[in-house]
């Protein structure tokens, strides 16, 4: 089973559509957990850590399920510019830090 | 200069060269780490330094080799590639708390590696 596993899409939405993506992670232990954004050919971003109570960014949102162990990322209104796949991170829980990334799942938003 | 900076952007080796990527990171972190991005898969950690002592090697192979002379400063030497090496390698800083924990990583732009 893959550390962290992600549904890798497309998903192709209109403009102001409500999309939702979801992430799953094996490692019952791990404590810190981001969503982040990587358009074609250029480095990730971060676009928000996921707390355990939830929280929002304008129109973001992201949950985080530990009894299920996975995260969720909530997008509402979605402009053309939100294209791009996102990446879900948690970090593996041994000695030192280390973030292991997702595969991503690629979102298209038409006109 | 601030943020993950990462040197040169485009390179192009054949497979009998050597070179090295270089990464600076001026966000005072305690972290820092290798990626590489091939087309259509995941990122895959190659390698992590904390506090410039190198904590993780994911059986990367001994082609690729790297260096951390410092907490700002972070290289990756090149020798004998193949062309399935070909991906973009990126470095990212982060800030290690000890116990596992730690923050969200910041990446550079990357160095696109073509092997030829």
């Amino acid at each position: 089973r893959k550390e962290v596993e992600q549904d890798p899409g497309p998903f192709n939405v209109p403009e102001g559509a409500t999309v939702a993506f979801n992430c799953t992670y094996s490692n019952s232990a791990s404590q810190s957990f981001f969503w982040y954004r990587q358009d074609c050919r250029k480095e990730p971003k971060l676009l928000m850590s996921v707390y355990s109570s939830g929280n929002e960014d304008g129109r973001f949102t992201a949950q985080l399920n530990r009894a299920s162990q996975y995260i969720s990322l909530l997008i509402r209104d979605s402009k053309l510019s939100d294209s791009a796949t996102y990446l879900c991170v948690v970090n593996r829980m041994d000695s030192s830090y280390k973030l292991i990334f997702g595969s991503g799942t690629r979102l298209l938003v038409r006109p | 200069e601030t943020g993950v900076t990462q040197t040169p952007r485009h390179l192009v080796m054949g497979m009998t060269n050597k070179k090295s990527l270089k990464c600076e990171q001026h966000l005072g972190h305690n972290a820092m780490y290798w990626y590489k991005q091939s087309a259509k898969k995941p990122l895959e950690l190659m390698f992590v330094y904390s506090l410039e002592e190198r904590v993780e090697n994911n059986s990367v192979p001994s082609r690729f080799s790297p260096e951390c002379p410092n907490s700002s400063h972070l290289f990756l030497h090149l020798h004998t590639l193949q062309p399935e090496d070909s991906a973009l390698y990126l470095c990212a800083s982060s800030q290690e708390g000890g116990r596992g924990l730690g923050t969200e990583a910041f990446f550079g732009q990357g160095t696109r590696l073509t092997v030829v």
